[in-house]
């Protein structure tokens, strides 16, 4: 059974960094791309950076110099940090797993709230 | 970036009736391969989003038939018969024909 599930702090001060982990059971990283695409409260998604199978990232252009995504393939997570939180970085952050270029399985969500 | 614009439903729609969504990128979304790199997905209230469509026009596991994508290399549409109260929610299209992958801003369905 295919499973995404994001953790990290729902509060995070502002100009600090954001640090989440998706935890993933039913697939293999080594096989699945994964992405994170977030929401702000009442507003559309935003994609934010994939990390590919093979390890590639692709991040993207607005956030590209705050944004960095990571994994462990032995503990079957994958991590993004932000840095220099802003109170606009507020939302709803999800985890997905890409099929064929569609996120077909994804994350509950993480709400996150910048403020101090 | 490529640049997904997404119209507007002249809500709320009957059920039983038939709605579709449009959608235009900037850019065409056909690859080499000659798919069509497009996406769709509801979003119901209070959950994540579900994927209803890729490469244009295949629908992903489990989607009912009534959900039907079409389109061309840059104007889409989503095709939606029969409206259910279940349809109800926020479509957004997606391009994932180059990086960095790019959303629509929604559209809003509701059913009366």
């Amino acid at each position: 059974q295919v499973q995404l599930k994001e953790s990290g702090p729902g509060l995070v001060q502002p100009s600090q960094t954001l640090s989440l982990t998706c935890t993933v059971s039913g697939f293999s990283l080594t096989s699945y791309n994964v992405h994170w695409v977030r929401q702000p409260p009442g507003k559309g998604l935003e994609w934010m950076g994939r990390m590919r199978y093979n390890g590639d990232t692709s991040y993207n252009s607005a956030l590209k110099s705050r944004l960095s995504i990571s994994r462990d393939t032995s503990k079957n997570q994958v991590f993004l940090k932000m840095n220099s939180l802003q109170t606009d970085d507020t939302g709803t952050y999800y985890c997905t797993r890409d099929r064929d270029g569609g996120s077909d399985y994804w994350g509950q969500g993480v709400m996150v709230t910048v403020s101090s | 970036d490529i640049v997904m614009t997404q119209g507007v439903l002249p809500n709320p729609v009957p059920s039983g009736e038939s709605a579709s969504i449009t959608c235009r990128s900037s850019k065409s979304l056909v690859y080499k391969d000659g798919k069509t790199y497009l996406n769709w997905f509801l979003q119901r209230p209070g959950q994540s989003p579900q994927l209803l469509t890729y490469w244009m026009s295949t629908r992903a596991s489990g989607v009912s038939d009534r959900f039907s994508g079409s389109g061309s290399g840059t104007y889409f549409t989503l095709k939606i018969s029969r409206v259910r109260a279940e349809d109800a929610g926020v479509y957004y299209c997606q391009q994932v024909r180059e990086y960095p992958l790019t959303f629509g801003s929604g559209t809003k369905l509701e059913i009366k």
